[in-house]
């Protein structure tokens, strides 16, 4: 089955870029999206296929696709910007939804 | 506005059976692929089961495979999912979240049930 890697954990001070990784085979091939989840809440849709944002979501937030990484890079970071991250993919050859393991995000 | 409402988690024995029912309401029920994720305390986010919008394909995670069975009445918005010989393993809070398509996001989610497998 299709796995997707992504780092425990990132630590960035406030004002800085953090990326936020997520490794898969030949992942560039597909679309990846990102969520935000914070504690005791459901997650929260930052960066869809690749690289696009929903609306209502800052422009600070960005997504890129190439190879076998995927990157969620968040610019200009805030102290509400901490929380949990999950790439995720469909998987056409199994037929399942995949995320990735999650990325605690912490702002210092 | 969109909402999704989970129902029905609680406390169950292992080997016991939960029904799980997630109500829609803000968007057209019928055209969307349903999804349920669970997560297990202090994990990550683990898919679950899918189903299409006119409940004609459904897709398991091998974890649930044989025992949870997706479905969904579109004339009552509603989702569910039954859970049959539940494991310690299971225990987890319980989301449905919808999408367009195989590769689509999911554009929506419920708050989430909770689930407790425990003798």
């Amino acid at each position: 089955s299709y796995v997707l890697t992504q780092p425990p954990s990132v630590s960035v001070a406030p004002g800085q870029t953090a990326r936020i990784t997520c490794g898969g085979n030949n992942i560039g091939s597909k679309s990846v999206h990102w969520y935000q989840q914070k504690p005791g809440q459901a997650p929260v849709l930052v960066v869809y296929d690749d690289s696009d944002r929903p609306s209502g979501i800052p422009e600070r937030f960005s997504g890129s696709n190439s190879g076998n990484t995927a990157t969620l890079t968040i610019s200009r970071v805030e102290a509400g910007d901490e929380a949990d991250y999950y790439c995720q993919v469909w998987d056409s050859s199994s037929d399942h939804e995949v995320f990735g393991g999650g990325t605690k995000l912490t702002v210092l | 506005q969109v909402q999704l409402v989970e129902s029905g988690g609680g406390v169950v024995q292992p080997g016991g059976s939960l029904r799980l029912s997630c109500a829609a309401s803000g968007f057209t029920f019928s055209s969307y692929g349903m999804h349920w994720v669970r997560q297990a305390p202090g994990k990550g986010l683990e898919w679950v089961a899918f189903i299409r919008y006119d409940g004609s394909n459904k897709y398991y995670a091998d974890s649930v495979k044989g025992r949870f069975t997706i479905s969904r009445d579109n004339s009552k918005n509603t989702l569910y999912l039954q859970m049959n010989s539940l494991r310690a393993e299971d225990t987890a809070v319980y989301y449905c979240g919808g999408n367009s398509g195989y590769d689509s996001p999911f554009d929506y989610w419920g708050q989430g049930t909770l689930v407790t497998v425990s003798s």
